[in-house]
Parts: C-alpha cells; structure tokens; sequence
C-alpha cells in the first residue's frame, strides 16, 4: 500500500480565515479521494482529484468552499475557505490500491474557534 | 435510507468471546466491499476485503450475502487490541466508497 502524509497533522483556526491541507504520496496515483469526518461520524467523501482536471465535488461540497488543487500525481491540497465553526473536522486524503481499496492518510484534525 | 447502515454498539466483550457485526447497504449495483478499523484519533485502516464466497484472515472471518445485501464480520478470541471501530465500506461504483458510521468494540479482560 502507498505511504501517505499530510500536513499540517492538526490547527487551530480562527472563523473567516482559510487553511491548506497537504497531501503527499509516496507513487503516482491517479486518483486521490478528500473526506471529512465530523466529531463522533463516520467519514463522507468531499470530492475526487484527478490530476490535469478539476475535482468532482459531492452533494453538498462546492468548489468554493473547498477548492481543491492536483498538480501532479503524487501531490494534492485542499482549503478550506472562510471557516465556520462547523467545518471543525479531520480531514483526510486517500488513494486507491488494486482491488478499489483505499488508503488513508493519516489526517489533519481541524478546530475553528 | 442510509447508504450503509451498522449497529454503533458499543458491543462489549470479554477476551476470548467470538462477536459478530452485520451492515446492510442499499445499492444493489455495489461492486466491492470492505472492513476497515479506526482506532480512537487515528485513521481508518483496511482491515480486510470481502469476498463472495467469503474470505477469512486467522481471527477474523468476512461474508457477503449479496441476495440479501448484507455484509458480516466475525471476530473470534478477541483480544484486547481488537477494541476499536468497525466499518463497514461500500464501493458503488468509479471508486467511490461509501462509509458505514461504525460499530464500536470494547474488549475487556
């Protein structure tokens, strides 16, 4: 399986700002997944990150809330623009392995005050 | 509906006992399915995939039932380190998967 890290692993946000979270693989992926899970849930996909197009969003996700960048296939960020208090999650990005599996980084734990 | 529904638990077990956790899901077109394990704070982890003629990893024994939609997983002589979240994961189709919330297992000596 692919060694994934991201950063930063946790912040402390202020409402209104934004912040970029990393996302590092150590081979090329085409596919790299984004997912949010809230305090006490169970994860939900963001949007899908394919290298050389834009991301494809879930229901509920917007570009502009969560714009997401893939300049290579190793590499992945997504922001999280003027924050809310509700938008205190982890935040995880993931690949995919043989069998459809997928791998997850480790997280990055997100708290706006 | 939910996509994925789990039984949360907490299910609470001795060391050694045998337990049992069931998922549904309601896409009948899903192509793959998976257990995954979540530590407190930690990422979730595959734990194993599951087949339809279903597949067994030393303790751990995973079923499909694809008639019925419904996925198990049976854990035998739990340990201590097997306390943890479950979940139960769905892939319905171009790659995305879909999480069940998760059953809760509390192993105690």
């Amino acid at each position: 399986s692919a060694v994934i890290s991201q950063k930063p692993s946790r912040d402390i946000c202020q409402r209104g700002t934004s912040l970029t979270i990393q996302c590092q693989v150590d081979s090329q992926v085409t596919m790299m997944f984004w997912y949010r899970q809230q305090p006490g849930q169970s994860l939900t996909l963001i949007a899908t990150a394919n290298q050389g197009s834009e991301a494809t969003y879930e229901s509920g996700f917007v570009i502009d809330k969560f714009p997401i960048s893939r300049p290579n296939l190793t590499f992945s960020t997504l922001t999280v623009s003027n924050m809310s208090p509700e938008d205190s999650s982890i935040y995880l990005c993931s690949v995919t392995g043989q069998y459809y599996e997928q791998y997850f980084g480790p997280g990055t734990r997100l708290t706006v005050t | 509906r939910k996509e994925v529904e789990q039984d949360p638990g907490p299910f609470n077990v001795p060391e050694g006992a045998t337990v049992a956790f069931n998922c549904t899901y309601s896409n009948s077109a899903s192509q793959s399915f998976f257990w995954y394990r979540q530590d407190c704070r930690k990422e979730p982890k595959l734990l194993m995939s599951v087949y339809s003629s279903g597949n067994e990893d030393g303790r751990f024994t995973a079923q499909l039932n694809r008639a019925s939609q419904y996925i198990s997983l049976l854990i035998r002589d739990s340990k201590l380190s097997d306390s943890a979240t479950y979940l139960c994961v769905v892939n319905t189709g171009f790659q995305k998967l879909v999480f069940g919330t998760g059953t809760r297992l509390l192993v105690s000596p």
